[in-house]
């Protein structure tokens, strides 16, 4: 099975903020690696798909980029509904990562 | 548009059985793949399996072979996941995500998650 690994597990950042998280997968899977955002409380929404397409709605200071074992997602400048925890999954039939703690500064 | 509606909230014993349910609208339920997905308190999303709507075939991730059934209503757009043996590490919410009409593997849609007590 392919695991999926996250950093780092938690950050502090402040609003405004460039925030990079970085999802390593034991082997390569090409670009087939999404992003989710959960809130408290909610269900998981997609922000990025195979790697790098935006999902409709989601706002362009989301990106992924990577292929192959790494990726990263970037929040090119952080908003204060941004705080959340992020996870990458490869697609489908796999586990997710162990997800990233975005908090308040 | 598409909706996701999840059985409420369950309270079981060890060693029981629960099974949610998922039931879809808002598109043809037999063109798009199923997932569960579950979420321990305070701890990440497990993947847990898939089933084809379609031809009710399914894949379980092996954590819980032998132990969940998906199985599928076509008469009225419902999934259903059944876990069995229940463990106080089974309490958690259980989400059920829809896959991509081409099973791309990703989730836009999902229910609103249904949250399963495991206490004696």
């Amino acid at each position: 099975d392919i695991q999926m690994t996250q950093s780092p597990s938690s950050l502090s950042a402040s609003v405004g903020d460039r925030v990079t998280i970085t999802c390593r997968a034991s082997h390569s899977i090409s670009t087939h690696l999404n992003w989710y955002q959960q809130k408290p409380g909610k269900a998981p929404k997609l922000l990025i798909y195979a790697a790098s397409s935006l999902q409709s709605g989601v706002p362009s200071r989301f990106s992924g980029s990577g292929s192959g074992t790494d990726f990263t997602l970037t929040i090119s400048r952080l908003e204060p509904e941004d705080f959340a925890v992020y996870y990458c999954q490869q697609y489908g039939f796999s586990p997710f990562g162990q997800g990233t703690k975005v908090e308040i500064k | 548009q598409v909706q996701l509606v999840q059985s409420g909230a369950e309270v079981k014993k060890p060693g029981a059985s629960v099974k949610v349910s998922c039931k879809a609208s808002g598109y043809t339920f037999t063109n798009y793949f199923m997932h569960w997905v579950r979420q321990a308190p305070g701890q990440g999303l497990e993947w847990m399996g898939i089933i084809n709507p379609r031809g009710d075939s399914t894949s379980y991730a092996q954590k819980f072979q032998g132990r969940v059934t998906m199985t599928r209503d076509t008469s009225t757009s419902t999934v259903y996941m059944e876990l069995s043996s229940l463990r106080s590490e089974d309490a958690a919410v259980y989400f059920c995500a829809r896959d991509t009409y081409d099973s791309s593997g990703y989730f836009v849609h999902w229910g609103q998650g249904t949250l399963v007590t495991v206490s004696s």
